[in-house]
């Protein structure tokens, strides 16, 4: 069975703290491809990042950096310096059906609260 | 980039009416379309998939007569809620990809979400 358990579901900091939410996922295909999307209050879902199965490098992009340990199946998101506009409900997500990249399995979410 | 457009973004409705929401994509062609049902403080549980000029497939539990979906062009799904109820309150977000030019990472060959339709029936 495919599965993605985010089992943070609600993380508070104070601004400028480094934050991680963790996602592991389970999944018997070997190729598949992983996600991470920001869900602000006002709804829509903001792509965050997209990594394949055979791309472990670890990627960063300004205040945000994932890592991909396949050896742990986990894709963990890490928010340097978090400021009050990073609050939101982050998901993570796995694809099903192996290389598709449109049906996705969604994590429950982790509420991030970024307080001043 | 690829964008996705949702419409309405909230409706509210008396129950027993039924409501339609529409997909478009507005700047790539759209060969799946994906809907995705997500209740308050949950997470978002894939409905049905929409390939153009078929029949959705329905995840299990998804009543298809219910929840009736087209997808008649490359840039436009619609989703009907048919006779709706309260339990049927939710947010419904469409997604879509283009997947013939799947292989090369285009724009729209990126799963592209849309902003979502907030549904109220009273």
């Amino acid at each position: 069975a495919q599965k993605v358990t985010q089992a943070q579901t609600e993380i508070s900091v104070v601004e400028k703290e480094d934050v991680t939410l963790d996602c592991v996922y389970e999944t018997r295909d070997t190729t598949y491809y992983l996600f991470w999307y920001k869900q602000p209050p006002s709804g829509e879902l903001v792509f965050l990042i997209r990594r394949n199965s055979f791309d472990e490098q670890n990627e960063i992009s300004g205040r945000y950096s994932w890592n991909f340990q396949k050896s742990t199946s986990s894709f963990n998101f890490t928010i340097t310096a978090s400021q009050v506009v990073d609050s939101a409900v982050y998901f993570c997500a796995l694809s099903r059906n192996g290389g598709s990249q449109g049906n996705l399995i969604f994590g429950k979410g982790t509420k991030l609260s970024v307080k001043p | 980039g690829a964008v996705v457009s949702q419409h309405p973004s909230w409706v509210i409705c008396k129950s027993g009416t039924s409501v339609k929401i529409e997909c478009r994509s507005l700047d790539f062609q759209a060969t799946t379309m994906f809907w995705y049902r997500q209740f308050p403080k949950q997470s978002l549980m894939l409905m049905a998939t929409s390939n153009e000029g078929s029949k959705a497939t329905y995840e299990q539990g998804v009543e298809k007569d219910k929840f009736l979906i087209n997808h008649a062009s490359l840039t436009l799904s619609t989703l009907t809620v048919t006779s709706a109820h309260p339990e049927d309150s939710s947010f419904y977000i469409c997604s879509a990809i283009n997947l013939r030019g799947a292989g090369t990472f285009s724009g729209a060959n990126v799963l592209t979400f849309g902003a979502g339709s907030r549904l109220t029936v009273l």
